[in-house]
């Protein structure tokens, strides 16, 4: 089964730029979907089809991926983007696999 | 403006049995997949099962295949999961999501909260 590999937790100074990873073998010949949830709420789309924006989302929230390794991009992070990051993918035999998740603190 | 609410959660005895409904507005219902995801308390997603949008085919999470069935009936808007022979493990917040093209979800629901206790 594909396996999406993410860091536990990832800490960005206020106003800085935080990354987030996931890591899995050719992912960059992927499409990678990001979604961010706040604690007792539901997932909220941020990024899909690795670069992509939905309606709504700040243009802080960035995202790119080659290799081993995609990444969502947050640029001037706020402390309301503290929240939990997943990254998913489709594939053809397990069809949707989420990352373990990520927190991300803003200090 | 999309919205899916969920509703059918509670507390089960291990063993018993679910039923899981999720109601959708505002979209198309029957032009869509739908899926559902669960969240164990304190831990990641993980993706249960998800129909096509006329119902004729089904998918399922590999270590959830034969205890859960999903279904919808596109006259009322609603989509179903029905969980048999519950167990500890199975206790979790579900989502009800609206998939684009089986591939990535754009639409959740605020989830419904299933406990499997004695």
């Amino acid at each position: 089964s594909y396996e999406l590999t993410q860091p536990l937790s990832v800490s960005v100074a206020l106003g800085q730029t935080g990354r987030i990873t996931c890591g899995a073998s050719n992912i960059g010949s992927r499409n990678v979907h990001w979604y961010q949830q706040k604690p007792g709420q539901a997932p909220v789309l941020v990024m899909y089809r690795d670069t992509n924006r939905p309606s709504g989302i700040p243009e802080r929230f960035s995202g790119s991926n080659s290799g081993n390794t995609a990444t969502l991009t947050i640029s001037g992070a706020q402390a309301g983007d503290e929240a939990d990051y997943y990254c998913q993918v489709w594939d053809s035999s397990t069809a949707v696999v989420f990352g373990g998740g990520t927190k991300l603190t803003v200090l | 403006e999309v919205q899916l609410l969920e509703s059918g959660g509670g507390l089960v005895q291990p063993g018993g049995s679910l039923t899981l409904s999720c109601a959708a507005s505002g979209f198309t219902f029957d032009s869509y997949a739908m899926s559902w995801v669960r969240q164990a308390p304190g831990k990641g997603l993980e993706w249960v099962s998800t129909i096509s949008g006329n119902g004729g085919s089904t998918y399922y999470g590999d270590s959830l295949k034969g205890r859960f069935t999903i279904s919808r009936d596109n006259a009322k808007n609603t989509l179903y999961l029905q969980v048999n022979r519950l167990r500890a493990e199975d206790t979790a917040v579900y989502y009800c999501a609206k998939p684009i093209l089986y591939y990535y979800m754009d639409v959740w629901g605020k989830g419904t909260t299933v406990t499997v206790s004695s």
